[in-house]
């Protein structure tokens, strides 16, 4: 069955530092691959999303991933995190089901981001 | 307008109560979800229309009734529901020409007494 697997439950970091959320999915075709964002009480937004082509995905927000099939991961970076990036963070895999496209969505990942 | 809006943003509803939670989008996708998504855990999908038909039914309880009007719209019908099912109820929608991602909505906070 298809999967995705965010081993970090809550990840804590300095304003200013680095950031890399790891996805780890279990699908046996091509995946398409997301990330979304949802700060408290509010709905999901995109960061970035891959399909094909380049293995680094520029997304918003100066978030970047890079797909490794190799690996089975789609990991999440940021250089340099600002406060205002607090929040949980979802990766997601698209599964078409007979042309109805289903997110299966990973655990996510609280980021705490400290001054 | 590249927006999904959902109303009400909150909802308190007894037990006994009838209700209707709204999702519009006025972007041209043809796929409408349902989610619902309890603290601290990822959405969970509910119903998928296609072409303002059901595809998907995700094993609801019938006390969630979903209908989809027109295109633009997509309501979830609420009855007898129990203090279990509050959570933030979240609608998305999605392109049918070729791939791309859903675009989600603020969500409906629902409260159920």
């Amino acid at each position: 069955a298809q999967s995705v697997t965010q081993p970090d439950i809550h990840i804590t970091v300095s304003e200013g530092a680095s950031l890399e959320l790891r996805c780890n999915y279990s699908y046996g075709a091509t995946p398409y691959l997301f990330w979304y964002v949802q700060s408290p009480g509010q709905g999901l937004q995109l960061l970035l999303k891959y399909f094909s082509g380049d293995t680094l995905v520029q997304g918003i927000k100066g978030f970047e991933a890079e797909f490794k099939r190799s690996q089975s991961s789609f990991n999440l970076r940021k250089p340099s995190v600002h406060w205002s990036d607090a929040a949980e963070y979802f990766c997601a895999v698209d599964i078409s089901n007979f042309g109805n496209e289903k997110l299966t969505f990973g655990t996510g990942t609280r980021l705490t981001i400290i001054p | 307008d590249t927006e999904v809006t959902q109303t009400p943003k909150h909802l308190v509803m007894g037990m006994t109560n009838k209700k209707s939670l709204k999702c519009e989008q006025h972007m041209g996708h043809r796929a409408m979800y349902w989610y619902k998504q309890k603290a601290k855990k990822p959405p969970e999908l509910m119903f998928v229309y296609s072409y303002e038909k059901l595809s998907i039914n995700e094993s609801v309880p019938s006390r969630f009734s979903p209908e989809c009007p027109n295109s633009s719209l997509l309501n979830l019908h609420l009855h007898a529901l129990q203090p279990e099912d509050s959570a933030l109820y979240l609608c998305a929608s999605r392109t049918d020409r070729g791939l791309d991602e859903q675009f989600f909505g603020p969500g409906t906070r629902l409260t159920v007494l």
